[in-house]
């Protein structure tokens, strides 16, 4: 059973343009959210967070969106820029029972085209 | 600051062998946990480890094991090797004080043939 599922394995912009980047939880007791983004041979890269308390998260041109009631988040970069094309997983976690699993989707790879 | 170091990069086996692959975690960071990347299955948790205590295991077979040594220091050990097991390995570690935003390893390829 997939608990968090990153619906869109691909997705293209224009440089300039807005990604968005969207990611879709089934397990209530996730409080706690993260974007990694992944180049090939290179381990995850840490890029944002949320907690469950709040619904919006800002670093720069990087945005998440956390939407409880649907218990979708999102990841918006603003411009996208060719150095964003990457792998960008999805993760959760329910750290208010104690876990410090992260529960990752199987990710989207963003294609940034010059 | 050094990050997150694992060791070796790649590694070829052929079933039925054991392997062992280590990480050395980013200096002051006590929790270490690791994960397998398969292009079926994604991102899946193994173990997490602090203070050499294991705090939390994935759903994996009791093939798979790990430990942590007194300097945070962990290594994982798969043994009787499958062909279902050739993946990337990857180890995080993080600091007490972060709540999260766990650095992660380039990881270990292994090919099991």
């Amino acid at each position: 059973d997939q608990q968090v599922k990153q619906n869109s394995p691909s997705l293209s912009v224009q440089e300039g343009r807005i990604s968005i980047l969207n990611c879709d939880y089934t397990n209530s007791m996730f409080d706690y959210f993260l974007w990694y983004k992944k180049y090939p041979a290179e381990g995850p890269t840490f890029l944002i967070s949320i907690s469950s308390i709040k619904d919006k998260n800002e670093d720069g041109r990087f945005t998440v969106f956390l939407n409880k009631s649907a218990k979708h988040l999102s990841l918006h970069i603003v411009p996208s820029q060719p150095g964003d094309s990457a792998v960008y997983f999805c993760a959760a976690s329910a750290k208010r029972s104690g876990s410090e699993k992260l529960v990752f989707g199987k990710g989207t790879k963003l294609t940034v085209n010059p | 600051k050094a990050g997150v170091t694992q060791t070796p990069r790649y590694l070829i086996k052929t079933r039925g062998q054991q392997v062992t692959l280590s990480c050395s975690p980013i200096s002051g960071h006590r929790s270490v946990s690791w994960y397998q990347q398969t292009p079926g299955q994604g991102l899946q948790f193994l173990f997490e480890y602090f203070s050499e205590t294991q705090r939390n295991k994935g759903n994996f077979p009791g093939r798979f094991s790990g430990r942590q040594f007194s300097n945070s220091r962990s290594e994982m050990n798969v043994s009787t090797l499958e062909l279902g097991d050739s993946a990337l390995y990857l180890c995080a570690s993080r600091s007490d004080t972060t709540e999260y935003g766990y650095t992660f390893g380039s990881g270990t390829r292994l090919t099991v043939v």
